[in-house]
């Protein structure tokens, strides 16, 4: 059964405009959520996280909001810009644990 | 970016031969991971290492061993490859220690092909 549910495996936006990627979790023990990016034939690189205690986290033109009650993130990007087509994966973790569980990532396409 | 190379980068290789994928780091970190990259499976984590000759199982460990025998170097073998196992394999690192966030750093990866 999937921990983590990234439910759009695409998803096309113009320039300019607002990407809003969205990943759902089940168990509400997790408590640390990251999202990376990946382009083709690279490795995945951390963007963003957020802890349970908070709901929102930003850092330049991207924010992560945390819905607990809804087991619910997303990651807004604003301006979305070319470069920012990629696969988008975000990950889930409890506090004090090595692992995170990925969710099948989304593809983001930014058409200028 | 953190000190991570995977070795081969491509490999193409037969049904029932042994294969073995390397992650080396330069960073010290003291976990390293191995994860497969399928379509409509984003990264699954396989194996896993917390420590030098301390390893752990992942999700999908069946047909996977792995070995870390110093810091930098942990292992990756598919004992008798199979045609299920063709993917994209990603090595990553962390110094976890208590922070607050297990922040991974991923490396290339290895595209191989079991033909």
């Amino acid at each position: 059964d999937q921990q983590v549910k990234q439910n759009s495996p695409s998803l096309s936006v113009q320039e300019g405009r607002i990407s809003i990627l969205n990943c759902d979790y089940t168990n509400s023990m997790f408590d640390y959520f990251l999202w990376y990016k990946k382009y083709p034939a690279e490795g995945p690189t951390f963007l963003i996280s957020i802890s349970s205690i908070k709901d929102k986290n930003e850092d330049g033109r991207f924010t992560v909001f945390l819905n607990k009650s809804a087991k619910h993130l997303s990651l807004h990007i604003v301006p979305s810009q070319p470069g920012d087509s990629a696969v988008y994966f975000c990950a889930i973790t409890q506090g004090g644990s090595e692992k995170l569980v990925f969710g099948k990532g989304t593809k983001l396409t930014v058409n200028p | 970016d953190a000190g991570i190379t995977q070795s081969p980068r491509h490999k193409v290789t037969e049904t029932g031969t042994p294969v073995t994928l390397r992650c080396h780091q330069t960073e010290n970190h003291r976990y390293m991971y191995w994860y497969r990259q399928d379509p409509g499976h984003g990264l699954r984590l396989i194996h896993y290492s917390y420590g030098v000759k301390d390893t752990d199982k992942g999700e999908v460990s069946d047909g996977y061993s792995v070995s870390r025998s110093k810091t930098e170097d942990f292992l990756l073998t598919l004992e008798s490859a199979t045609s299920s196992q063709t993917s994209v394999y990603f090595c990553a690192i962390s110094d976890f220690g208590g922070r607050e966030v297990n922040e991974q750093f991923f490396g290339p990866g290895t595209r191989l092909t079991v033909l």
